[in-house]
């Protein structure tokens, strides 16, 4: 079964740092999503990748992916105090009745202090 | 255009209960996927439907079902409700199956259920 690691699952940071955080799966997939969530809200995508090499950048967040090293980062710079929130990685696997299942991570609970 | 909608937002049961979230996709989406959320946790996978037939199935027991209806909206049903049921219900919709080309999850605001 496909296993998905975030690391660090929990983030503090100041304002106007950068940070990085990992996504680790362990089974083939081409399609990796970012999601952002809010306390009580549902989820934001943030970002889909969908091919080796991907990168996407909206504002201060830029998610790469590498499907070779099983591997995603989704990078901050400079950190506002807005992009506190939980950040979740996901990814789709194929079971044989044709359909899709979305393996998600534990979540990043990013902090951003003042 | 609506987006996801789900039924109802909030939600309190005792344990033993059964209870039917609903969940109505974009309009002209036909796959309709639901999760759970624990508190602290990420979403995990419950079931997947497509052209009312299931497609994906998690690691939930027999107690939670669904179904889809003809105009693609879905039901999930957990019967026999124990504390550990209590979390947030996600449902996303999805315009195709196919494994073959991307198509783009939207989630929908969620049901708080609470076992009590």
């Amino acid at each position: 079964e496909l296993k998905v690691e975030q690391n660090p699952l929990f983030l503090s940071m100041q304002e106007g740092k950068n940070y990085t955080i990992y996504c680790n799966y362990s089974t083939t997939s081409d399609r990796l999503y970012w999601y952002r969530q809010d306390p009580g809200k549902s989820l934001e995508s943030l970002f889909v990748l969908l091919s080796n090499g991907a990168v996407k950048q909206e504002g201060r967040l830029m998610a790469s992916l590498d499907t070779k090293a099983r591997l995603s980062t989704l990078h901050i710079t400079a950190a506002v105090h807005d992009l506190s929130a939980t950040y979740f990685c996901a990814v789709d696997i194929f079971p044989s009745t044709g359909g899709f299942k979305t393996i998600f991570g534990a979540g990043t609970r990013l902090f951003v202090k003042a | 255009d609506a987006g996801v909608t789900q039924s109802p937002t909030h939600l309190i049961k005792t344990r033993g209960q059964h209870v039917t979230l609903r969940c109505s996709p974009i309009s002209g989406h036909k796959s309709v996927s639901w999760y759970q959320q624990v508190l602290g946790q990420g979403p995990q996978f419950i079931f997947q439907y497509y052209e009312k037939e299931e497609r994906g199935r998690g690691n939930f027991p027999d107690r939670f079902s669904a179904r889809q209806f003809p105009n693609y909206s879905s039901e999930l049903n957990v019967n026999a409700l124990l504390l550990g049921d209590s979390a947030l219900y996600l449902c996303a919709s999805s315009l195709f199956l196919a494994s073959s080309s991307y198509n783009e999850q939207f989630f929908g605001p969620g049901t708080r259920l609470t076992v009590l």
